[in-house]
């Protein structure tokens, strides 16, 4: 599988301000998820990170909230927008190669504080 | 929506013993996986099973798909402290997104 680079590791962040998270990936994947993990809860889909056009948002997320961008097959970023302290989770990139049942490999994660 | 149910949500046991976690679906699954993620780590991949009935081991972990293809077991035989972590299952049902299953957390007394 891929290796996926993702920063930051974590961060505090002061309320009503922005983080962008970054993922880069050592090979062009098909494709890149980001999900949302509360500490000792699951994986909550965030949003599909689609490359060339606008992301395709699970129920619940907006982009004005979590804005997407994947200008290629090997990089993404989420922003994290008008932060309040219901933000504050792990967030983790994920990709996968083209194909039903590939395996999907995750970033490390950012784990956000919002103060 | 498709939803993934796991079972239990913790377990604690003696090293040695064994650990079953469950996985039960709404909707039958084209395949499902199994994820572990240590402490403060990020979920890493263990193994797919896609066929009804499929049954895959490796070394200690033995998985399950049951014969609907709607759950899934993984069973662990005389667990060690680098057990320890939590273990998810995610479906997936055609090309769709994972749903990842809540997850259990084993932890081990040594």
């Amino acid at each position: 599988s891929a290796v996926i680079s993702q920063k930051p590791s974590r961060d505090i962040c002061q309320r009503g301000t922005s983080l962008t998270i970054q993922c880069q990936v050592d090979s062009q994947v098909t494709m890149m998820f980001w999900y949302r993990q509360q500490p000792g809860q699951s994986l909550t889909l965030i949003a599909t990170a689609n490359q060339g056009s606008e992301a395709t948002y699970e129920s619940g997320f907006v982009i004005d909230k979590f804005p997407i961008s994947r200008p290629n097959l090997t990089f993404s970023t989420l922003t994290v927008s008008n932060m309040s302290p219901e933000d504050s989770s792990i967030y983790l990139c994920s990709g996968r190669y083209q194909g039903d049942g590939t395996e999907a490999f995750f970033g490390q994660g950012t784990r956000l504080t919002v103060v | 929506g498709q939803q993934v149910m796991q079972i239990p949500q913790y377990q604690h046991v003696q090293e040695g013993e064994d650990f079953t976690t469950y996985c039960n679906s709404s909707t039958t699954l084209s395949n499902i996986q199994w994820y572990k993620q240590r402490p403060g780590g990020h979920p890493v991949f263990l193994i797919q099973l896609v066929k009804s009935g499929e049954v895959k081991k490796q070394k200690r972990l033995t998985f399950q798909f049951g014969e609907a293809k709607k759950n899934s077991s993984l069973h662990i035989t005389a667990t060690q402290t680098t057990d320890v972590g939590t273990y998810f299952c995610a479906g997936r049902r055609g090309a769709q997104k994972l749903v990842f299953g809540q997850g259990t957390r084993l932890t081990i007394n040594p």
